[in-house]
């Protein structure tokens, strides 16, 4: 059973406008939440993160935003551009090392 | 810095063989895990070991897989005998501190013919 879910496979934006990402949960031990990126026949980097006490966090372009009582967290991009194009795994922990992965969302900025 | 360092980048074999990945992580990192990414599944941990003990095997699918990790800057997955069903991408992370990010290795490609 997906603790982590990334209901969305792709997402198609133009360049310079803002690309949502979203991202649900279902375990409530969950206190730690992650936003991965990955190119093709790389590894996935880390890109940002949020730690349940807070609901927002900014880096730059990259906007996480987290609503606990929903149990759901986006990763905002503005504005994309053609080198955001990748793969973008949302990720949660609680409790020790582990992190759970969702399976992902394909992000295509078109110029 | 390297990074994590893993290979083969690719592996074909073909079912029945034995299969073993080998993954080096980052130099002083104390904590080292095992992914597999499939279509179906996603990317999903296998095993994780902090100071070379391994801590969480719960992901393993069946016994036919296998982990360790001898000394801090080595560790390998085995996969005896491999099935078709194990082709997925295998990433090895590695972290300094439970809190820290964990860094991913390029992956090795597998493909059980």
């Amino acid at each position: 059973d997906q603790q982590v879910k990334q209901n969305s496979p792709s997402l198609s934006v133009q360049e310079g406008r803002i690309s949502i990402l979203n991202c649900d949960y279902t375990n409530s031990m969950f206190d730690y939440f992650l936003w991965y990126k990955k190119y093709p026949a790389e590894g996935p980097t880390f890109l940002i993160s949020i730690s349940s006490i807070k609901d927002k966090n900014e880096d730059g372009r990259f906007t996480v935003f987290l609503n606990k009582s929903a149990k759901h967290l986006s990763l905002h991009i503005v504005p994309s551009q053609p080198g955001d194009s990748a793969v973008y795994f949302c990720a949660a922990q609680g409790g020790s090392e582990k992190l759970v992965f969702g399976k992902g969302t394909k992000l295509t900025v078109n110029p | 810095d390297a990074g994590v360092i893993q290979s083969p980048r690719h592996e074909v074999t073909e079912m029945g063989q034995e299969v073993t990945l080998r993954c080096k992580p980052i130099s002083g990192h104390n904590s080292l895990f095992w992914y597999r990414q499939t279509m179906m599944r996603g990317l999903e941990l296998l095993i994780y070991f902090n100071n070379n003990v391994p801590i969480d095997d719960s992901g393993m699918p069946e016994d036919r897989f296998s982990a360790k990790m001898p000394n801090a800057s080595f560790s390998t997955l085995k996969i005896q005998p491999s099935e078709p069903r194990d082709s997925a991408v295998y990433f090895c992370a590695s972290n300094g501190q439970p809190s820290d990010t964990q860094y991913f290795g390029p992956g090795t490609r597998l493909t059980v013919l």
